[in-house]
């Protein structure tokens, strides 16, 4: 057990352009959870894979957000034409296949827009 | 659908107790606390699952009311490590949500 592995740890990018995220889940866990997180605030739910089946994403999520998880393994978060509120800390979590379980997070990625 | 926690903020003296709290607008059916330190990711400290039910983590006890639908986080005896913040978690359908926080402070 490596624990979740989340890559960039940082990324710097400009206005308007693309970035991926990618995230590595403990190997056994089936639930893939992707946060954003603001200085103060709290995570906020992003998006919920089970497997490679995207079940939720929240309603917060604009269009140019997007997120796959092929094979049920890694997961990757996109953002095209970043904004500068885009700006934050992006945290991955996985856990086992019971809802009760608990949830593993990646040290994540922070982005910075400028 | 974010859980409420109580108080925002807390500065306690080594040794001290406090309590934290979580309450939600929705049923719960379990709670997960979390803490997380200044850069860190959160760390997972306790779940519970059942009403009434009360866990343990060395010196960190939790309880929930299901009917109530809160949980509170006891801590006895502070410890300077005991500083973060401090998340309740909760489901709802196939979303996983954190609480607003409480920020702890232990100080010598």
């Amino acid at each position: 057990d490596t624990g979740v592995s989340q890559n960039p740890r940082h990324k710097i990018t400009k206005r308007g352009q693309n970035v991926t995220f990618r995230c590595d889940p403990i190997s056994e866990h089936n639930r893939l959870y992707w946060y954003r997180q603001t200085l103060g605030q709290g995570p906020e739910f992003l998006t919920y894979f089970q497997n490679e089946a995207q079940l939720e994403k929240s309603r917060l999520l604009s269009d140019r957000f997007s997120a796959e998880r092929p094979k049920g393994s890694f997961s990757t978060l996109e953002i095209q034409r970043t904004e500068q509120g885009d700006s934050a800390m992006y945290l991955c979590a996985s856990g086992a296949w019971s809802h009760n379980s608990p949830l593993h997070f990646g040290n994540g990625t922070r982005l910075t827009v400028t | 659908q974010q859980p409420v926690q109580s108080p925002q903020a807390v500065i306690l003296r080594e040794g001290e107790d406090a309590v934290i709290n979580c309450s939600s607008s929705k049923a719960l059916y379990s709670v997960h606390w979390y803490r997380q330190k200044h850069g860190e990711a959160p760390v997972f400290l306790m779940i519970l699952l059942k009403g009434g039910e009360q866990k343990g983590h060395e010196k960190i006890s939790a309880s929930f009311n299901e009917k109530k639908q809160q949980s509170s986080l006891y801590l006895t005896a502070s410890q300077l490590s005991y500083s973060g913040t401090y998340f309740c978690g909760t489901e709802t359908g196939n979303q996983f949500y954190f609480g607003t926080g409480t920020s702890l402070t232990v100080i010598p």
